[in-house]
């Protein structure tokens, strides 16, 4: 199994672009989350989804939106990026089948919007 | 307000010299606490999940305790190779969210 896996891995972008952030897992987990890590700020969570077609807020969701059209994938976009979005993105995944619902992260995606 | 505090931010130590780490949390219940290891330019790795206060896992070099309000990390007779962030993490009841710590930064000197 790969576990989580995101794409891509680094990109630089100018302020005003948008892209999207493609994250997948092969664990057949039900949950799925998207988090940004920043220096001091430990890792705060921006949506979720508890299931496939269904997201919500999480606690830093603005300037972003999200989409999970699949149950292994989970999508990240920023439609009109800003210099404050600069980060670390990483995906995680988790379920509750069989009581642990550990989250599972991917390798992340090191994003600078100049 | 739901929250966790690690301490210390970064800690040095010599190889062999083992210590703890700490993670104090303050939530309306605790469904799990978590641990994960993280090295630089990579995603956190999960170490291990406590359920309930009085419960130890073990890992190699490494054991979590919990107790009603915090977590250790204790780290014995560390190497170079434990030199890491270590993350703690609750999942507080009724929710899908976890909330984290900033961490604790942990090198060892060989």
């Amino acid at each position: 199994n790969a576990g989580v896996t995101q794409t891509p891995k680094f990109r630089v972008l100018k302020t005003g672009q948008s892209m999207t952030l493609l994250c997948a897992q092969d664990m057949n987990h039900e949950y799925m989350y998207w988090y940004r890590q920043d220096p001091g700020m430990g890792l705060r969570l921006i949506h979720y989804s508890v299931g496939e077609g269904t997201t919500a807020k999480g606690e830093v969701p603005d300037g972003y939106n999200v989409s999970r059209l699949k149950k292994q994938n989970f999508l990240l976009g920023l439609e009109s990026a800003a210099p404050s979005q600069t980060s670390v993105y990483f995906c995680a995944s988790s379920t509750i089948a069989g009581g642990p619902d550990t989250q599972y992260f991917g390798p992340g995606t090191r994003l600078t919007v100049l | 307000e739901d929250q966790v505090t690690q301490s210390p931010e970064a800690l040095r130590l010599q190889e062999g010299e083992s210590s703890s780490l700490n993670c104090s949390y303050t939530v309306s219940g605790l469904r799990g606490l978590f641990w994960y290891r993280q090295d630089p330019g990579k995603g956190p790795e999960f170490l291990f999940t406590l359920y309930s206060a009085g419960e130890e896992k073990e890992k190699e070099r490494l054991k979590a305790t919990l107790t009603k309000k915090e977590s250790f990390l204790h780290i014995t007779a560390p190497k170079p190779e434990d030199s890491a962030t270590y993350l703690c993490a609750v999942h507080p009841p009724g929710t899908y969210k976890y909330i984290f710590g900033t961490g604790t930064r942990l090198k060892v000197l060989a």
